[in-house]
């Protein structure tokens, strides 16, 4: 699986919008990207993927570049709900292996 | 959508006791299942691949004589934590994936909080 980067927190205001970026340079082309979240002493809980359009559902939306190197998760009105760490992971969609998580980004939404 | 169950919720056991703690897939089979580790402040951290009617796989440094894993069947794994330590108290988190999907379907637990005193 690709190495991603994030960045280890982020703030944003109630109401706005909430970008989060991760780097994935190193992205095969058979690889996805996708994104977890994990709510204070809860399981993580999926929240997009997309392979190289954009991809929006009714919880985010999910930007990747052109060349895939890197992505931005949009939450587009943050509440204080969404505060939690965000995980963006790429690996390929078939298989059997685990999901394998790095530190991800700690949002918080303020009030 | 797929739902896995995790139970208990929280559990305290004393020094020298076991633990078991139940994994399941609600509305799906799951020939596989992961169990994972997360002490405060740190990411998740697999610990084992339980597969259905064989012997799990453990990652580098978790002792399987410790972590007893069971898959005994599509919908059921549990993870035992034998003679337990206050070492091992940390939250753990099962996951399956639902292979009737085939881009999705990871779908985690709600985790276990485990205390030793």
């Amino acid at each position: 699986d690709a190495k991603t980067t994030q960045p280890p927190s982020m703030d944003c205001a109630e109401g706005r919008a909430a970008n989060l970026p991760c780097n994935h340079s190193t992205i095969s082309g058979n690889e996805y990207v996708y994104w977890y979240r994990q709510i204070h002493s809860q399981g993580p809980q999926y929240i997009i993927h997309g392979l190289k359009n954009n991809e929006t559902n009714e919880m985010a939306s999910l930007i990747i570049t052109e060349d895939r190197k890197s992505s931005t998760l949009i939450l587009p009105h943050a509440t204080l709900r969404d505060t939690a760490v965000y995980y963006c992971i790429v690996r390929v969609a078939a298989g059997r292996r685990a999901l394998t998580f790095g530190s991800g980004t700690r949002l918080q939404v303020q009030p | 959508g797929a739902v896995v169950s995790q139970h208990p919720s929280r559990v305290i056991c004393k020094s020298g006791t076991s633990v078991k703690i139940e994994c399941r897939s609600l509305d799906f089979q799951a020939t596989t299942m992961f169990w994972y580790r997360q002490f405060p402040k740190q990411s998740l951290m697999l610990m084992a691949t339980s597969n259905e009617g064989s012997k799990a796989t453990y990652e580098q440094g978790v002792e399987k004589d410790k972590f007893l894993i069971n898959h005994a069947s599509l919908t059921l794994s549990t993870l035992t934590v034998t003679s337990a330590h206050p070492e091992d108290s940390s939250f753990y988190i099962c996951s399956a994936r639902d292979t009737r999907t085939e881009v999705e379907g990871y779908t985690f637990g709600s985790g276990t909080r485990l205390t030793v005193v």
